[in-house]
């Protein structure tokens, strides 16, 4: 399973738009990037999913670069409620190519800050 | 639509209890995991089930079990407590489609404390 690296901290204002950007080398062909968000005492809620380009929802936009080797989640005009811990992670789907079970790991995320 | 419920949401035992954590989900997931958080941590899978009548060992199985009798409940045991077990458990579902992964759905957590 490909690993993930990104930045442990960051802080931002209101109203600013926030890029979180998290490297994977090694990640495999079947492999897709996938966003989630934790507030503290709740289990981590799914943001968004891409394979390549850009991809965007009501939450936030996820850009992909033709190697896929990083992957940055854009947080438009955060607010004080995007105060959270925003973790990258790769993996194959279920009943992917591979055969895999989606067996994504989780890396320590990248706490987000947002102040008045 | 409940989602992922998770029982109970705390728990104290003392080392060398036993005690069974109950995941329950009702979208008909086939895919369900345990996961342990510990302060300052990413989520670190325990076991997981890719099916009704199936488990797998994750990263850290060791001094846990698990079954998955039914396809709604994935339950997760420890049958002999010890501190280092001290942390928060979540459950989580996803569905099993194509290529892509909808995202996990999990539930709220068990906060356990072994003393």
């Amino acid at each position: 399973l490909a690993k993930t690296t990104q930045p442990i901290s960051m802080d931002s204002y209101e109203g600013q738009e926030v890029n979180i950007t998290c490297s994977h080398n090694n990640i495999a062909t079947n492999d897709y990037i996938t966003w989630y968000q934790q507030f503290p005492s709740q289990g981590p809620r799914f943001i968004i999913q891409g394979y390549k380009t850009k991809v965007t929802n009501e939450v936030a936009s996820l850009f992909i670069p033709a190697d896929r080797k990083s992957s940055t989640l854009s947080l438009p005009r955060v607010s004080l409620s995007d105060t959270a811990v925003y973790y990258c992670l790769v993996g194959d789907g279920p009943g992917g190519f591979s055969g895999g079970y989606n067996k994504l790991i989780f890396g320590a995320g990248t706490r987000l800050a947002v102040h008045p | 639509n409940a989602g992922v419920t998770q029982t109970p949401k705390f728990r104290v035992l003392k080392t060398g209890q036993s005690m069974t954590l109950l995941c329950a989900q009702d979208m008909n997931h086939e895919y369900m995991y345990w996961y342990r958080q510990d302060p300052g941590m990413g989520l670190r899978l325990i076991h997981y089930s890719v099916g009704e009548g199936t488990t797998a060992k994750g990263e850290v199985p060791d001094g846990y079990n698990v079954s998955r009798l039914k396809k709604q409940n994935f339950l997760l045991g420890l049958e002999s407590a010890a501190p280092s077990q001290t942390s928060v458990y979540f459950c989580a579902s996803n569905r099993r489609t194509g290529r892509e992964n909808y995202g996990y759905t999990f539930g709220s957590g068990t906060r356990l404390t072994v003393v």
